[in-house]
């Protein structure tokens, strides 16, 4: 089952500009993780934010949670086209131990 | 970083045998492994929880009879796809944790299944 929705679905961007991609889900949760996969490839891992956490950064990657609103931001800044790719959100809901993955975005970004 | 490695990355089989898919954490040793499905332009489905040692639990509308998970080792499980039918066809892939819950998982590089 999915955990929540991410929007937008798709997204569309310059090279060098910064994109958005936000995530909603359901339940409380552990832990939330953002993951890129390359068309039809495995996934790699991005970032991890835990329940308590607020902000993340690594690289030209950030990530926001907001517990109250249930909902996470992935933004990458000064985007590349090796960017292109999908991006899932995934939770580890509280006393659980499985990933479950939002809906996802797909990303172009346009040399 | 640590290494979960599936075999086969693809597979056609003709429809009504058997195919398995393995699922080896390389470098760690993993008491729970999870396998999902992926269909095209979609996102990943859980389909079950593998444990080392014990039945695997099914997520809700999961044929246990269908998809049939060993995990015999630390290191390894198995999703036998029995009497494949087209509309086994997808994606599958397998993920472990190499600490708790609250660290990356790791993912194989997936196992794309034609039925024909």
């Amino acid at each position: 089952s999915q955990q929540g929705e991410e929007d937008p679905q798709a997204l569309s961007i310059q090279e060098g500009e910064n994109a958005t991609m936000n995530c909603s889900y359901k339940t409380s949760i552990n832990n939330l993780q953002w993951y890129r996969q390359n068309s039809g490839r495995g996934l790699v891992h991005l970032i991890l934010i835990r329940s308590n956490e607020r902000e993340k950064h690594s690289g030209r990657l950030r990530v926001t949670l907001d517990t109250s609103k249930k909902s996470s931001s992935l933004l990458i800044t000064a985007s590349r086209a090796a960017d292109t790719a999908s991006y899932f959100c995934a939770t580890v809901n509280q006393g659980a131990q499985k990933l479950v993955f939002g809906q996802g975005t797909r990303l172009t970004i346009n040399p | 970083g640590a290494v979960v490695s599936q075999h086969p990355s693809w597979v056609i089989c003709k429809s009504g045998t058997s195919v398995k898919i393995e699922c080896r954490s390389l470098d760690f040793q993993a008491t729970t492994m999870f396998w999902y499905r992926q269909f095209p332009k979609q996102s990943l489905m859980l389909m079950a929880t593998s444990n080392e040692g014990s039945k695997a639990t099914y997520e809700q509308g999961v044929e246990k009879d269908k998809f049939l998970i060993n995990h015999a080792s630390l290191t390894l499980s198995t999703l036998t796809v029995t009497s494949a039918h087209p509309e086994d066809s997808s994606f599958y892939i397998c993920s472990a944790y190499q600490g708790g819950v609250n660290t990356e998982a790791f993912f194989g590089q997936g196992t794309r299944l034609t039925v024909v």
